[in-house]
């Protein structure tokens, strides 16, 4: 049982590049969360998907995209990479949408850095 | 809309001493509250959480907070610390009442042990 995976630890890319952040939970979790993580700011969540086959807007979505592949992977797109967009991204999931007792559990993070 | 604070921003504490990170937060109805602890170069480890019911919270590795509705607060504390309780603390708001669209963070509270 990994809990959250994230892919890559560690990624530099150049203004206008584009990638994609990887996050896969093996605890049947329905609902997963992408948050980045700036000096000073703690984290903002950047989107979320309740449940499979459903996605919506966090805090700072400008300049991402996501993907809930299926119920167990959620990706996070950058098209088009800017240096604000250096940060430490982290995934996260819980269990069940409006459980009272729902926690999320994080993953390691990626580190970002756009140049 | 929500909103959490920590006031401190850096806090040092002699290895033995008692602990207090204090939380304030801003929300309409009652809140989930939690905290989180992150170690360097780490994901995100819940401490503790409250939901409901009894105001003194226990949690992991010796921690507990207490929720104080009349101050709006869910401040953490630890009797007596330990060197490898040196990591940054995070508490967290939840942002519907159900922990499906994402929690709200403080900014963080860095906690360095003297020994």
């Amino acid at each position: 049982n990994a809990g959250v995976t994230q892919t890559p630890k560690f990624q530099v890319l150049k203004t206008g590049q584009s990638m994609t952040l990887q996050c896969a939970q093996d605890m049947n979790h329905n609902s997963m969360y992408w948050y980045r993580q700036d000096p000073g700011m703690g984290l903002r969540l950047i989107y979320y998907s309740a449940s499979e086959g459903t996605t919506d807007k966090g805090e700072v979505p400008n300049g991402y995209n996501v993907s809930r592949l299926n119920k167990r992977e959620f990706s996070l797109r950058l098209e088009s990479a800017a240096p604000s967009q250096t940060s430490v991204y982290f995934c996260a999931s819980s269990e069940q949408r409006g459980a009272s007792t729902d926690t999320q559990y994080f993953g390691p993070g990626t580190r970002l850095t756009v140049l | 809309a929500q909103s959490v604070t920590q006031p401190d921003i850096h806090i040092t504490v002699s290895e033995g001493a008692s602990l207090e990170l204090r939380c304030n937060y801003s929300y309409g109805a009652t809140p989930y509250l939690f905290w989180y602890v992150q170690s360097p170069g780490q994901g995100l480890q819940l401490l503790l959480k409250y939901f409901s019911g009894d105001t003194l919270v226990q949690g992991i590795k010796g921690f507990e907070a207490e929720f104080k509705r009349s101050q709006s607060s869910f401040n953490l504390r630890k009797p007596s610390v330990h060197w490898s309780d040196a990591a940054e603390y995070f508490c967290a708001v939840d942002r519907s009442g159900g922990g499906a669209d994402g929690l709200t963070f403080g900014k963080g509270t860095h906690l360095i042990i003297q020994p």
